[in-house]
């Protein structure tokens, strides 16, 4: 167990609707990271937040927003959704104090399947 | 640009023998590196890491990597496979601003009884 939580863990929904993906951080770890994972595009990165700041971004589309929450946990937002972004979206969290930043601990998963 | 190859989409070894999987980067300084493994449909599961010093580093259920500068590899292996071993298995290093971790394509596991 990373200690990393990840809600729901599966999610089937329609073309063109919106769902939140929720992921909760290892206890005083700073950093979240958002990752997909499909078939045809292997592991991406998705975006970093650092203590609510947006860090970094990677291949993210338009369609996809995140925020990260005062208690840290975070959350994405998937819009307009396509059969395209049926995929497994990983959270992962790294960054507590005085531990190393380069090492991120990874959530379960959330299994979304877009109809 | 930080990258990192996986030349073998599949491989399967039988119970019992040994294994090594192939992971080649592209880094500008010293990487870190890392090796998660993946069973059907569970998470990633962190294996081994290699952050500095020791170029063969130890991980959990049995597995080792070795680091090679100067073959930009960091194979792992593994002296006596079990069919519990069987998943994909990803090879990673750390980008240069730590931000995002950048992952191989990853290979499938498959024990042969």
């Amino acid at each position: 167990d990373s200690g990393v939580t990840q809600t729901p863990k599966h999610l089937i929904t329609a073309t063109g609707q919106r769902v939140t993906l929720r992921c909760s951080p290892r206890s005083g770890d700073l950093s979240v990271y958002w990752y997909q994972q499909s078939l045809d595009q292997g592991l991406q990165f998705l975006i970093q937040y650092y203590n609510g700041e947006e860090r970094a971004k990677g291949n993210i589309l338009e369609r996809f927003s995140a925020q990260q929450f005062p208690d840290l946990h975070s959350e994405l937002n998937l819009s307009s959704l396509e059969l395209g972004d049926s995929a497994l979206y990983f959270c992962a969290s790294s960054g507590r104090p005085g531990g190393s930043n380069n090492e991120q601990f990874f959530g379960p998963g959330t299994r979304l399947t877009v109809l | 640009a930080q990258s990192v190859t996986q030349p073998d989409i599949h491989i399967t070894v039988s119970e019992g023998a040994s294994l090594e999987l192939r992971c080649n980067y592209s880094y500008g300084a010293t990487p870190y590196l890392f090796w998660y493994v993946q069973s059907p449909g569970q998470g990633l599961q962190l294996l081994l890491k290699y952050f500095s010093g020791d170029t063969l580093v130890q991980g959990i259920k049995g597995f080792e990597a070795e680091f090679k500068r100067s073959q930009s590899s960091f194979n792992l292996r593994k002296p006596s496979v079990h069919w519990s071993d069987a998943a994909e298995y990803f090879c990673a290093v750390v980008s240069s601003s730590a931000s995002k971790i950048i992952f191989g394509s990853g290979t499938r596991l498959s024990i042969r009884p």
